[in-house]
């Protein structure tokens, strides 16, 4: 079965320090991965994805992710945090067969900039 | 382009009264879900449908039905609401090989 873990549910970083959100995944086969952004009272909005493509995939915003399949994580980062990145972040995983398809997310991490 | 269209946006319903929410999509996908999102606990899958005509269950379907009408249209139905079925709820559709993209949402209280 798939699920989505992303360990702490808030996470604070500083004006211009790294962000670091973490996503693990288990998947019976290989999957496609999301992170999406919701900022309050709004929907959902894609971050970036990986579709078996390069491991290193670069998203909005500055955000970048990398597929570790050895690891099973999707961990999310950006190099210098900005006011405007606090929001709910969300990592997802579809898992896609011939009769099946499942999107799963994860909990969500909170994350605060503090400036 | 409308993209992904959920109807209504908000609704209040007393215990025990049903409703069927409504969700259309113009971009010709053939998967289709529907989520609840409750505070910390991100968006749980209620059902999917993979293709036309086909519908299965996902993390959370107790309470709930769904219909696939079409292609287009995947409604979401509460035969006797609970409080506990006090949420927002997001339909989603996706083609076969990329993201889902979701609509606005629906915001439902049950008193």
């Amino acid at each position: 079965a798939q699920s989505v873990t992303q360990l702490g549910s808030h996470v604070s970083v500083s004006e211009g320090a790294l962000v670091l959100l973490r996503c693990n995944y288990s998947s019976s086969v290989p999957p496609y991965l999301f992170w999406y952004v919701q900022y309050p009272n709004q929907g959902l909005q894609l971050l970036l994805k990986y579709t078996s493509a390069a491991t290193l995939v670069k998203g909005i915003n500055g955000f970048e992710a990398e597929f570790k399949k050895s690891e099973t994580s999707f961990h999310l980062t950006k190099p210098s945090a900005h006011m405007s990145d606090a929001a709910e972040y969300f990592c997802a995983v579809r898992t896609l067969k011939t009769s099946y398809d499942k999107v799963i997310f994860g909990p969500g991490t909170s994350l605060s900039v503090i400036p | 382009n409308a993209g992904v269209t959920q109807t209504p946006k908000f609704q209040v319903l007393k215990t025990g009264q049903s409703m069927t929410l409504q969700c259309a999509q113009d971009m010709n996908h053939n998967s289709m879900y529907w989520y609840r999102q409750d505070p910390g606990m991100g968006l749980r899958l209620i059902y999917y449908s993979a293709s036309e005509g086909t519908t299965d269950k996902g993390e959370v379907p107790n309470g709930y039905n769904v219909s696939r009408l079409n292609k287009r249209e995947f409604s979401l139905r509460l035969e006797s609401a609970a409080p506990s079925q006090t949420s927002v709820y997001f339909c989603a559709s996706a083609p076969r090989d990329t993201e889902a993209f979701f609509g606005q949402g629906t915001r439902l209280t049950v008193v």
